[in-house]
């Protein structure tokens, strides 16, 4: 059964600091990942996703995750926080490109420090 | 493009009641997933739907239904609410599951209160 654990259910980091959120997964085929972002009172949005193709995957608003096989990991960095990142960040895996079934994580609040 | 509408955006209903919840897709998407928000379980998946069709179905009991109109919208039905269906119920749809490469865009959801 695929499963996603986020380690951290908060993660604080002052402005302009490197942003960690991290995202382990459990599949017993190669899996496609994904990293959401929800703000309060809206919907989820997609960051970036996993598909087999590059190990480094470049998403929206500066973040960027790398997939590690070898350390079922697929943590979500960006270089330097913004207030606006302050969010909750949702990572999810799928094991079927024929799905639109998703396993999320429970979820990482980040909160942004001036 | 409009994105997707979800309606009603709050909902209080008491124990007992039953309720529909509606989901407009993005135009021209024919996949819906539905997926439950809680603070304690986190998110989870409902059900999809793909052409009227139920393609996928999580763990979830008989209580919660669904389905999906010919022009792609679908609803979800609660019967017999219980305090802990409290939740934001939130709607997905993408223009083709058979590739993941599309993305699922989320609708702002509904929040439903049981008393």
């Amino acid at each position: 059964a695929q499963s996603v654990t986020q380690l951290g259910s908060h993660v604080s980091v002052s402005e302009g600091a490197l942003v960690l959120l991290r995202c382990n997964y459990s599949s017993s085929v190669p899996p496609y990942l994904f990293w959401y972002v929800q703000y309060p009172n809206q919907g989820l949005q997609l960051l970036l996703k996993y598909t087999s193709a590059a190990t480094l995957v470049k998403g929206i608003n500066g973040f960027e995750a790398e997939f590690k096989k070898s350390e079922t990991s697929f943590h979500l960095t960006k270089p330097s926080a913004h207030m606006s990142d302050a969010a909750e960040y949702f990572c999810a895996v799928t094991d079927s490109s024929n799905t639109g079934k998703l396993i999320f994580g429970q979820g990482t609040t980040l909160q942004v420090k001036p | 493009k409009a994105g997707v509408t979800q309606t009603p955006r709050y909902l209080i209903k008491t124990r007992g009641q039953q309720v529909t919840l509606s989901c407009s897709p993005i135009s021209g998407h024919r996949s819906v997933s539905w997926y439950q928000q809680t603070p304690g379980q986190g998110l989870q998946f409902l059900f999809e739907y793909f052409s009227e069709t139920q393609r996928n179905k999580g763990n979830f009991p008989g209580r919660f239904s669904g389905r999906q109109f010919s022009n792609s919208r679908s609803e979800m039905n609660v019967s017999t609410l219980e305090l802990g269906d409290s939740a934001l119920y939130l709607c997905a749809s993408s223009s083709d599951p058979g590739t993941i490469l599309n993305e699922q865009f989320f609708g702002p959801g509904t929040r439903l209160t049981v008393l």
